[in-house]
């Protein structure tokens, strides 16, 4: 299947600094990205819809000023997580959206930054 | 009502038997899904899409009842390595945006 990298994998920091998420498609283009957050023993939420060269769309209750999304490329998005709290202490999970095959179009998911904020 | 609904578990199952979780979606205008699957800790894999027709996949065999608007997953032969949390996905009618169930746990024993 279609691989996507997520960097960092792990990240501790005080509360109050952000925190830059990477998420790259690996081996196809992705006009599409998507960003997820789960909670422990929960499932995974989608936060937001990552274009390329447009702006992200947010899911209701997501602050856009407090996650930032930029797609600056057909391989890559970021997201930036300002001034972290530790109510933001998740796993943050990326995909991308592949190219169809048999006509179905799947997304691929990155490996997840777990992020802890203290 | 949940978008997306499964029986947490978890199902404990010996090794070698078969095991069917089902998971029930709200919206009928949904067109695309899947299952996958997600061990401790880390992301989700695509395990299958769901066709209409139903698909297999070696052990494992997929159904979609569109009219009582529920997926279906069938393990044969269970192995250990199977335990895992298993994820009915379901695209957001009219969007390519996934809604995921909260999962199903298995455990394979030995």
């Amino acid at each position: 299947g279609a691989v996507v990298s997520q960097h960092p994998s792990w990240v501790i920091c005080k509360s109050g600094t952000s925190v830059k998420i990477e998420c790259r498609s690996l081996d196809f283009q992705a006009t599409t990205m998507f960003w997820y957050r789960q909670f422990p023993k929960q499932s995974l939420m989608l936060m937001a819809t990552s274009n390329e060269g447009s702006k992200a769309t947010y899911e209701q209750g997501v602050e856009k000023d407090k996650f930032l999304i930029n797609h600056a490329s057909l391989t890559l998005s970021t997201l930036t997580v300002t001034s972290a709290h530790p109510e933001d202490s998740s796993f943050y999970i990326c995909s991308a959206r592949s190219p169809p095959t048999s006509g179905i179009e799947t997304q691929y998911f990155g490996p997840g930054t777990r992020l802890l904020v203290l | 009502r949940k978008e997306v609904e499964q029986d947490p578990g978890p199902f404990n199952v010996p090794e070698g038997a078969t095991v069917a979780f089902n998971c029930t979606y709200s919206n009928s205008a949904s067109q695309s899904f899947f299952w996958y699957r997600q061990d401790c800790r880390k992301e989700p894999k695509l395990l299958m899409s769901v066709y209409s027709s139903g698909n297999e996949d070696g052990r494992f065999t997929a159904q979609l009842n569109r009219a009582s608007q529920y997926i279906s997953l069938l393990i044969r032969d269970s192995k250990l390595s199977d335990s895992a949390t298993y994820l009915c996905v379901v695209n957001k009618a009219g969007t390519y945006k996934y809604i995921f169930g909260t999962g199903t746990r298995l455990k394979v024993l030995a």
